[in-house]
């Protein structure tokens, strides 16, 4: 089965700017998550989806971060404005059960952001 | 708060030595606790552990869970190059939430 795709796979922006991420889960997989991963530490959750609903987005800076899953499928995180303390690896996962084990969360290969 | 502190945060090691690489967490409604490698790439997943004092194994790697200490322990042994990554705990609470600590980076020197 295909993975979870994200795009852009690398973003240069300056600080201030706007971005959007995008992420395309395994097919059929009803949970999606988002994390924000800072060189030198683990990946952080940033927000979780159970089809086209949020189920958990209390790390989420939401002054400045937005995500969205329209239509319980594919979802987009954004970033506006962007501030240096953004630089990170931004991860996509899925899963296929609602409560179901943790070690059925596929991760996508990263979206590498710079803010210069 | 959830938190998962690993140790040592790197260690460098030649090929064919054994490391113990360990993790402890705080975390309320406990469910499992997870080992992933990363490697400049997204995590794969290694192990996961739910009750206490038994033994995953997996070729040279092997973890055990200790639920009454709050820990956990991922074993390499007879090292080899391949295995040099960023080794990652994780602890899952209700709803799939992981907690991830930051990390291990091992490096296995030829």
């Amino acid at each position: 089965e295909a993975g979870v795709a994200q795009s852009p796979r690398y973003k240069i922006i300056e600080k201030r700017q706007s971005v959007a991420f995008w992420c395309n889960p395994i097919s059929g997989h009803a949970t999606l998550y988002w994390y924000q991963q800072i060189l030198g530490q683990g990946p952080k959750l940033l927000i979780q989806f159970q089809n086209n609903g949020v189920v958990d987005d209390s790390q989420l800076p939401k002054d400045r971060f937005s995500a969205e899953r329209l239509k319980g499928v594919d979802s987009t995180l954004k970033i506006q404005p962007a501030k240096l303390e953004d630089s990170a690896v931004y991860l996509c996962a899925s899963s296929s059960l609602a409560g179901g084990p943790a070690y059925e969360q596929y991760f996508g290969p990263g979206t590498r952001l710079t803010v210069t | 708060e959830d938190k998962v502190v690993q140790s040592p945060l790197s260690l460098v090691v030649h090929e064919g030595d054994t490391v113990t690489l360990n993790c402890s967490y705080e975390v309320t409604n406990f469910r499992s606790l997870l080992w992933y490698k990363q490697e400049k790439k997204a995590p794969t997943f290694l192990f996961m552990l739910t009750s206490s004092g038994i033994e995953k194994k997996s070729g040279r790697l092997s973890s055990i869970l200790d639920k009454k200490e709050l820990f956990s322990i991922l074993n390499i042994t007879a090292t080899q190059t391949g295995d040099s990554a960023v080794y990652l705990c994780a602890v899952e609470a209700t709803w799939n939430k992981l907690t991830f600590g930051k990390g291990i980076t091992l490096s296995v020197r030829p």
